[in-house]
Formats: C-alpha cells, structure tokens, sequence
C-alpha cells in the first residue's frame, strides 16, 4: 500500500548507457514531481507534471526525458548517461487542487553511472 | 527566483536537548514554508509547516516561526530524542507563481543518547 513507488531502488550502469526509472502514486494526485539529490543532499526539483501536462522544466539537459502516461504515473529516461548524473533521484506527488502545497515523496533511486 | 538559505549544515545535541535550525528566503511574495525531515535511506517527509499570515505554529515538540520582515523563519526541536535524528529541509514556495518548491540546503542533525 506504498503511497509514492519507484523502480528501480538502486540503478548501477555504464557511461553511455540509456536508463529508465519508474514512478507510480495511489494517493489520487493531479501532480507529479522529479528531484535531483547530489551527494550533498542537495534537493533540487527537475520536473513537475499536472495531469499529465509539464508545468516545471528546470535547467535540465534534454538527455533527461519525463512521460506521463497518465495522472498516477510519470516516468523518467535518461539517455547518453554521464558520470555527473550520479544522484539520488526522487519522485514525488501532491494534490494541487486541494490548495495544500504538501509533497509526498517515494523512497527514491539511486543511481550510479560508472 | 526564489533563494533559500540554510544554517547550521550539521547540528548535534545531546537528547533532552532543544535544537535550533534557521532559514532564510530572499522572495518576499513566497507565503508557504514547509519543513521536511529525512530518514537515513528515505525520501523527505512533511513534519510542519507555516503559512505567511501566522507567526508561529506547534505541534507537540516541534514549532516553526516565522518573521516576514525578516524574511526569516525557523524549526525548533524540544527534549529530542534518538528518532529526531535525521536531515531537515526548509522550503520556500509562492502559491500564486508557478509553485515551485525551494528547499534549503539542508541541516543534519544528531542526538547525542
């Protein structure tokens, strides 16, 4: 009964490589959301999608790639792998509409560019 | 756009002790800050928040201030436990602008059994 879901856990791959990390929430969200966490735990937001529409695209590089099949699911492709993309990623949901700003974050993926 | 600044980057306590942490934000026209706390090996999790038109809010041992003069606002921790340890996070956002979320860099605080 996970609220916020995502897969793979770890994530270890060659420079290069093309990966996917997956995230599904149950909670009935309009709002999705990708963080970054450098080794400093740095949070920062990458994307944030409102039913299924992308609201917030920060500086990322366009090897990064979001999908959103539908409001309880947005994924993320990363391709041409590099060692700096080394981070704990986060998704995250919220329920816009509510008015409550309160995000719900899953457990998140590391990831290990060697 | 929004800048959020954090203090101490780590804290340690000894537990029964108070503790501390101090955000600043530099846009006067964000109006939610929330705090969140991270577990070792988790995602970060909604412990309180305050909105622009309150100065202060509790919840059992936990409270935030906050002073928009100042564009200050802070998390107090009293007679800690064990379990407090964790990373804490502020946050900035303007609910009438694009609602992105700012956190701060981050505080890791220890308690000292």
């Amino acid at each position: 009964d996970t609220a916020v879901s995502q897969t793979p856990k770890y994530l270890v791959t060659q420079m290069g490589n093309d990966k996917s990390i997956k995230c599904e929430q149950n909670l009935g969200h309009d709002t999705m959301y990708w963080y970054k966490q450098d080794s400093k735990k740095f949070l920062k937001i990458m994307f944030s999608y409102n039913n299924k529409e992308l609201i917030i695209n920060e500086t990322v590089p366009n090897r990064f790639s979001p999908k959103s099949p539908d409001k309880a699911h947005l994924n993320l492709h990363i391709n041409s792998l590099e060692l700096g993309d080394s981070a704990v990623y986060f998704c995250a949901s919220s329920l816009r509409t509510s008015g409550s700003h309160e995000q719900f974050f899953g457990p998140g993926t590391r990831l290990t560019v060697l | 756009g929004e800048n959020v600044e954090q203090h101490p980057s780590t804290l340690s306590v000894q537990e029964g002790d108070s503790a501390v942490i101090k955000c600043t934000y530099s846009d006067s026209a964000s109006n939610y800050f929330p705090w969140y706390k991270q577990e070792l090996g988790k995602g970060p999790q909604l412990i309180i928040d305050i909105r622009s038109n309150v100065g202060e809010k509790k919840d059992q041992r936990i409270a935030v201030t906050l002073n928009k003069t100042a564009k200050h606002f802070s998390l107090h921790i009293t007679e800690t436990q064990p379990e407090d340890s964790a990373v804490y996070f502020c946050a900035a956002i303007n609910d009438f602008g694009n609602e992105k979320l700012t956190f701060g860099t981050g505080t890791r605080l220890t308690i000292i059994p």
